[in-house]
């Protein structure tokens, strides 16, 4: 699976939209990009995944830009409750292997 | 989405017993699941790959007779940790693909395991 590389932390105003980078310049053509977060001492959540197209869902967007190297997660409204760590992972089987990731912290 | 429990959710025991921890696939079937391990302010490590009605693939590194995964049913993979000692203590997490031809994992919420 392709390597990522996230920031190691990132902090965020609450109620202000949260932009969290990765890059994926290795991905090959059937890997998808999945995001995860970990909030302290809990099991990792799903977020969200895409493969070429931007995603949406009730928790985050995710932007892919068009060359596949790099990819955005887009919290729209930042809460206290998304400090956590994000994990951006590449994958094309089931096996995930998670890398650092990045530590958000949500301000008030 | 799909839920996965782990049970129990925190243990400790003495060096050099045996513990058990149990994940379930709460309301869906799984063939397959994954059990991490989790050191503080570390991420997690895939250490196995459970599998309904055969072998438990592991990861290299991971002794397989310390480390005991049997996946009897559909529904549960337990991990059993063999003659514990402190360095065993760690966050200990399992996953399960989830079903409707999503590759997602879905993630139990995780066995704290301290070994005095």
């Amino acid at each position: 699976d392709a390597k990522t590389t996230q920031p190691p932390s990132m902090d965020c105003a609450e109620g202000r939209a949260a932009n969290l980078p990765c890059n994926h310049s290795t991905i090959s053509g059937n890997e998808y990009v999945y995001w995860y977060r970990q909030i302290h001492s809990q099991g990792p959540q799903y977020i969200i995944h895409g493969l070429k197209n931007n995603e949406t869902n009730e928790m985050a967007s995710l932007i892919i830009t068009e060359d596949r190297k790099s990819s955005t997660l887009i919290l729209p409204h930042a809460t206290l409750r998304d400090t956590a760590v994000y994990y951006c992972i590449v994958r094309t089987i089931y096996k995930l292997s998670f890398g650092a990731g990045t530590t958000v912290t949500v301000r008030a | 989405g799909a839920v996965v429990s782990q049970h129990p959710s925190w243990v400790i025991c003495k060096s050099g017993t045996s513990v058990k921890i149990e994940c379930r696939s709460l309301d869906f079937q799984a063939t397959t699941m994954f059990w991490y391990r989790q050191f503080p302010k570390q991420s997690l490590m895939l250490m196995a790959t459970s599998n309904e009605g055969s072998k438990a693939t592991y990861e290299q590194g991971v002794e397989k007779d310390k480390f005991l995964i049997n996946h009897a049913s559909l529904t549960l993979s337990t991990l059993t940790v063999t003659s514990a000692h402190p360095e065993d203590s760690s966050f200990y997490i399992c996953s399960a693909p989830g079903t409707g031809g999503t590759d997602t994992q879905y993630f139990g919420p995780g066995t704290r395991l301290t070994v005095l």
